[in-house]
This record gives structure tokens, C-alpha cells and sequence, in this order.
């Protein structure tokens, strides 16, 4: 089956440094990797998605990620973090439901931001 | 811009009680799923539902059903709330069967005593 693992739970930068959230997959195929942030009291809002191609993807907000194949990998990375940015990050790969047909997501555990004055 | 909206932010219910959570999504999706999620363990699926009428179970259906009536609307039902079903509960859509970027609502958090 597949799986997301987030090895970080919690995350602590200060505002202007940079950021890297790790997330590593488990597929047996080419994956649709994504990543979502929750800001609090709100749902989940889609940061970026790979599904082929360019191995470096630009998301919303200044966030980009890149796909290694070589180390089942798909990390958020974000130059310089704004204190917006506090949040909790989700990274997610779809399944086919072969049921069904239909497609969902498997999710990481999240990573929990916390950016300092 | 899609909108999914739940129908409460905040409930509190006592064990044993039958519970319902709405979710409208005004987009015509035709994919529409519940989630719940917990403090390290991410989002779980809970059902998820590809047209009117039809479902099928997520990876942790046991003391939910669910209910499509109509296209927009989702509900999820709680036969018998237990203290163990506390818990955020999220709902998506997505366009098509092939589509796998999903749009969420804002989470209803749910308290069972």
C-alpha cells in the first residue's frame, strides 16, 4: 500500500530564514505528489502538485518543491519564511482506487511550523 | 472559486447520540469525500462517494455511514457517537474521477462526552 511519511512533526525557524519540510513515498509507480497547508481554524489549501515532467515545481506563496526519484522524495522548500507562514503542512500521494476507478489521496502525518519574530 | 462549506464549525454531542455532518460544495464536482483528522496521524479516509447514490468505504469506515442524495451535498452520519469519534472532521471535493487535487472545507471539530 501506499504511504507518505513527514519524519518532522514540528518545526521551528525564524521569519527570513529557509525552510525545507521533508516528505518521503512509498509507490510502486510514477506518483501525483502534493503538498497542502492548514492555517489554523481553516481547511487544507493546495500549495503545488507534481504530476510529471519538471522535477522542480513552483506553488502558490513562494513555496516550491522538488521530485527525486532516486530517494523517494518530495520536499517543500521555501527561500525566505514570512511569519504567514506559520501553519501546518501536509504532503499527500494519489492512489488509484482500482474499485472504483477513482482517485484519492494518501496523506503524511503533517509537519507543524512555527516561524520566530 | 470553489467553495466547500460544512455545515458546523463547532459541535459538542453526548455519547450514543445520532449525529450528522453536512457538507454542500458549489461546483458541480462529482467527487466528494470526509476525512477525519487527528494530531499525529494526518487525515484519514472516511468514505468517499464518485456520483449521486454511490460511495465507498475509505480506510476507516467502521461507525460512520454516509449519505448523497443530492450531487452538491455530502453528509456523514455517526450512527452512535463514541468519545473515541472526537476528532476534526474534514470535507473535499474534486472534479472528476480523474482529478486527484481535492478542495476542502474549513473542518468541523467535533466533541463527543
Amino acid at each position: 500500500a501506499q504511504s507518505v511519511t513527514q519524519p518532522d512533526i514540528h518545526i521551528t525557524v525564524s521569519e527570513g530564514a529557509s525552510l525545507e519540510l521533508r516528505c518521503n513515498y512509498s509507490y510502486g509507480a510514477t506518483p501525483y505528489l502534493f503538498w497542502y497547508v492548514q492555517s489554523p481554524g481553516q481547511g487544507l489549501q493546495l500549495l503545488l502538485k507534481y504530476f510529471s515532467g519538471d522535477t522542480l515545481v513552483q506553488g502558490i506563496k513562494g513555496f516550491e518543491a522538488e521530485f527525486k526519484r532516486s530517494q523517494s522524495s518530495f520536499n517543500l522548500r521555501k527561500p525566505s519564511v514570512h511569519w504567514s507562514d506559520a501553519a501546518e503542512y501536509f504532503c499527500a500521494v494519489g492512489e488509484l482506487s482500482f474499485s472504483g476507478g477513482y482517485n484519492k489521496l494518501i496523506f503524511g502525518a503533517g509537519t507543524r511550523l512555527a516561524v520566530h519574530p | 472559486d470553489v467553495k466547500v462549506t460544512q455545515s458546523s464549525r463547532y459541535l459538542v454531542k453526548r455519547t450514543g447520540e445520532k449525529v450528522f455532518l453536512e457538507c454542500v460544495q458549489d461546483m458541480d464536482h462529482e467527487n466528494m469525500f470526509w476525512y477525519r483528522q487527528d494530531p499525529g496521524l494526518g487525515l484519514r479516509l472516511i468514505y468517499f462517494s464518485y456520483d449521486v447514490k454511490m460511495k465507498e468505504k475509505g480506510d476507516i469506515p467502521e461507525g460512520y455511514s454516509v449519505s448523497r442524495e443530492k450531487k452538491e451535498r455530502f453528509s456523514l452520519i455517526l450512527e452512535s457517537a463514541s468519545t473515541n469519534q472526537t476528532s476534526m472532521y474534514l470535507c473535499a471535493s474534486s472534479s472528476r474521477p480523474g482529478s486527484y487535487e481535492q478542495y476542502f472545507g474549513p473542518g468541523t471539530r467535533l466533541t463527543v462526552t
